[in-house]
Order: C-alpha cells, then structure tokens, then sequence
C-alpha cells in the first residue's frame, strides 16, 4: 500500500526558531517522487521541492532544507530561522512513476505551522 | 513550471443548482488531469483522474454521476456538481502535467451551497 504520514498536525514556533516537519512515506515502488507543497490561508498549493527515489543528497534552498533518508523512508523538511510568514499548511506528498501512474499524488494529513512573532 | 489555471476561485450557489469548474493547462498539453477535494483542516483527497477523449476514472466512494468531469481537449478539463447540497460545500482544485513525474496546480475553488 502507498502512504504518506505526517505525524505532526499542529505546530507552534516562535520566530527565529528552526524547525522541522517530519514525513514518512510508504510503497514498494522502486521509482517514485516526493514532494513537498505550501498550502497558505488563500488556498493554493505553492510547490517546494521535488525528490525522485534515485537521489538521496539533501537539498538547501534558502532557508529552507531536505532531508531525504531512504533507509527510514523519511523525507523531512526544515525551516530555518522561521518567520511569520512561513505560517501555512505543509503537504508532504507521493508520486508512483509505475504504469496508470500518470502525476497522481497521495498526500500526507499535512502540518499547519504556526510562528508567532 | 507550467502553468494550471482554475476557474472561478470562488462560486456561491443555491442547493439544487449546479456548478462547472474549469482547469485549463495554459503552456502545454495534457492527458490526464486529476480533482482533489479539500474539507476544512483536512487533506486532498483524489476524486477522480480526468482522461481526455475518454471517460473520467473515479476514485471508490465518488459518485460519478454527481461529480461529472469532462476532458474534451488537451487543455481543458471541467468539474460539474451536479444538484449541489450543502454537504458538496468544499476547496476543489486540480492538477495537471506535461510530464508523468511533476504535478502542477490550478488554483483551487471555494463551493458554498446555501
């Protein structure tokens, strides 16, 4: 079966503060892709980042990092130095590369973070 | 990245009425669009994939004859919600790519049936 588990639902920082959402993902697909997506108030998914099975190096985008563990089928997201406007709900999600697997996406509960000034 | 655009963002509407959303891929072709559904403080939730020139695949639980999809170009797919209720009030959204591996977004629709 495929899954995506966000453990956390609910997160609260203090600005500055790191901090890091968990995802643990499940399938026995070989070739599949993780994702990561920002959901603010308005609604729309903001796409971050982009993961396929076959890369494991972790990615630094700003204040923004990956942590992508194949062995523990983890891909985590941390924020560094978090501000208020990084309030939002945080998606982890899945993409099957297999036959009738055509850009369908399992999703995580997600995590809505809050960072209160 | 390519571009989904979703039309309208928001729709008020009566029960009993329905409703047609659209998803246009605006810089490339594609295939296969899907719908997902968002209640408040939940996740997305597939409904069904969107087949041009075929028939809509719908996921278990989704009734296909009150969620009609059409995908009658390689640009354009379209939702209807048939006879709305108030319980069909939810954040509809789709998705779209050129290619098997990305997912691209449109940006949502907000139902409320009064």
């Amino acid at each position: 079966a495929q899954k995506v588990t966000q453990a956390q639902t609910e997160i609260s920082v203090v600005e500055k503060e790191d901090v890091t959402l968990d995802c643990v993902y499940e399938t026995r697909d070989t070739t599949y892709y993780l994702f990561w997506y920002k959901q603010p108030p308005s609604g729309e998914l903001v796409f971050l980042i982009r993961r396929n099975s076959f890369d494991e190096q972790n990615e630094i985008s700003g204040r923004y990092s990956w942590n992508f563990q194949k062995s523990t089928s983890s891909f985590n997201f941390t924020i560094t130095a978090s501000q208020v406007v990084d309030s939002a709900v945080y998606f982890c999600a899945l993409l099957l590369h297999g036959s009738g697997n055509t850009g369908k996406l399992i999703f995580g509960q997600g995590t809505t973070l809050q960072v209160k000034p | 990245g390519a571009v989904v655009s979703q039309h309208p963002s928001w729709v008020i509407c009566k029960s009993g009425t329905s409703v047609k959303i659209e998803c246009r891929s605006l810089d490339f072709q594609a295939t296969t669009m899907f719908w997902y559904r968002q209640f408040p403080k939940q996740s997305l939730m597939l409904m069904a994939t969107s087949n041009e020139g075929s028939k809509a695949t719908y996921e278990q639980g989704v009734e296909k004859d009150k969620f009609l999809i059409n995908h009658a170009s390689l640009t354009l797919s379209t939702l209807t919600v048939t006879s709305a209720h108030p319980e069909d009030s939810s954040f509809y959204i789709c998705s779209a790519s050129p290619t098997r591996t990305e997912a691209f977004f449109g940006q949502g629709t907000r139902l409320t049936v009064v």
